[in-house]
């Protein structure tokens, strides 16, 4: 298995443009989650999914940012506008029934 | 609500030394337990985890974890480390049931390894 596949790994901008952040869950596993991290702040849970559905999205930190997950295969992570201080390494997770997440490799976000 | 504590920031042991990380929780009941590591520029991969029975977990990279109810930890443990261990450690907890479904992680440490 290929395992969670993340894009772009490192994403430069410049603040107020819009950032997307792709995600590829591993096939055959129901939930998804984004996790943001960070020196200060440690690893964040932003917004969870189960069976293509938001269920959690309590750590998504303002309306700027915003989630999908149109089908099962993918999700999205959009950032509108980017702030500085959203610079991070944004994470995506994904797992079966049993509660083991698997996370990809991340993005590193920085904006300028 | 959960939450995790990992007591050390930094750890640094010599090639072939043991290793022990320190991972505290509180959580109402038995929780559902996880270490994850993780190298420069990578993502967390999983080492073990815990959901019941056997309180000695085994899992990769010949790392071993142990659940002491009594003491609320699920420390990390390696007889014998090599420098490719070095790399930040991750305790996570997961509440029973529904709310299972978010890990509440611990601040990490990070462990050197010296030649």
């Amino acid at each position: 298995d290929a395992g969670v596949i993340q894009s772009p790994r490192h994403e430069v901008t410049e603040m107020g443009q819009e950032v997307t952040l792709r995600c590829k869950p591993i096939s055959g596993h129901d939930y998804l989650f984004w996790y943001r991290q960070t020196m200060m702040r440690g690893l964040e849970l932003l917004i969870y999914f189960n069976n293509n559905v938001p269920i959690d999205d309590s750590g998504m930190p303002e309306d700027r940012f915003s989630a999908k997950m149109p089908n099962a295969s993918f999700s999205t992570l959009k950032i509108q506008p980017s702030e500085p201080r959203d610079s991070a390494v944004y994470f995506c997770a994904s797992r079966p029934t049993s509660l083991a997440q698997y996370f990809g490799p991340g993005t590193r976000l920085t904006v300028l | 609500a959960q939450s995790v504590t990992q007591p050390d920031i930094h750890i640094t042991v010599s090639e072939g030394a043991s290793l022990e990380l320190r991972c505290n929780y509180s959580y109402g009941a038995t929780p559902y337990l996880f270490w994850y590591v993780q190298s420069p520029g990578q993502g967390l991969q999983l080492l073990l985890k815990y959901f019941s029975g056997d309180t000695l977990v085994q899992g990769i990279k010949g790392f071993e974890a142990e659940f002491k109810r009594s003491q609320s930890s699920f420390n990390l443990r390696k007889p014998s480390v090599h420098w490719s261990d070095a790399a930040e450690y991750f305790c996570a907890v997961g509440a029973r049931g529904a709310a299972g479904n978010k890990l509440t992680f611990g601040g990490g440490t990070r462990v050197l390894v010296k030649p």
